[in-house]
């Protein structure tokens, strides 16, 4: 596997499901980001780690709850979402943060809570 | 209000037209980067301007960062159908720890 992975890459879930969605960066990157992608909004950055640590927290609900274990795995827990959570969701890594660091993204999830 | 605004929103053309998208704020940026999303993946760099008034090519891409720092374009010649995607602008904000996204253009090309 090269580059930004991320699984799965579809979800539905109901209000009430408990879930988490893994992303795994093989690139050596020091810092890795949770972006919120939706249909009528810019890209929205909710979360930044950088060498495990989190340096940014973007005002987003306590449902979404990251989880960066090591430099190379992040986690998004996922608890008692509302339909307007329904979204594209992306992670992205880069070798530090910052102005000029280049980052590189996965797939994505694509969220549906029903 | 958003910081980084695109125009158009939607482009859709021939094979073989030219086309110009526009990104613009009201606030100075360090630098400013392009990118492009193809459905089903995640935004992919194309380039980062960091100098007012740099120009970057990138084979039938242009890219130009105004003199101001403020905003951006992106020209497309003789597009192809493989440069359909979402197009979007995104900068980091002068002190260096804020990352914004534009909100994107949707370009068609069509054979």
């Amino acid at each position: 596997e090269t580059g930004v992975t991320q699984t799965p890459r579809h979800l539905v879930m109901g209000m009430t499901n408990k879930k988490s969605l893994k992303c795994e960066q093989h690139l050596g990157h020091n810092a890795m980001y949770w972006y919120k992608q939706s249909a009528k909004k810019p890209l929205e950055l909710m979360f930044v780690y950088s060498l495990e640590e989190r340096v940014e927290n973007n005002s987003v609900p306590s449902r979404f709850s990251p989880e960066c274990p090591n430099s190379s795995h992040l986690f998004l827990h996922l608890h008692t979402l509302q339909p307007e959570d329904s979204a594209l969701y992306l992670c992205a890594s880069s070798q530090g943060t910052g102005i000029g660091y280049e980052q590189y993204f996965g797939p994505g999830t694509r969220l549906t809570v029903t | 209000t958003q910081l980084l605004e695109q125009s158009p929103q939607f482009l859709s053309i021939q094979e073989g037209e030219n086309l110009t998208v526009y990104c613009n704020s009201s606030s100075v940026f360090s630098s400013l980067q392009w990118y492009r999303q193809e459905p089903g993946e995640g935004p992919v760099l194309l380039v980062t301007v960091v100098t007012g008034g740099e120009v970057k090519k990138l084979k039938r891409l242009t890219f130009q960062f105004g003199d101001a720092r403020k905003d951006s374009s992106l020209h497309i010649t003789a597009a192809q159908p493989g440069d359909t995607g979402l197009y979007l602008c995104a900068a980091w904000s002068n002190t260096g720890n804020q990352f914004y996204f534009g909100t994107g253009t949707s370009l068609t090309v069509i054979p």
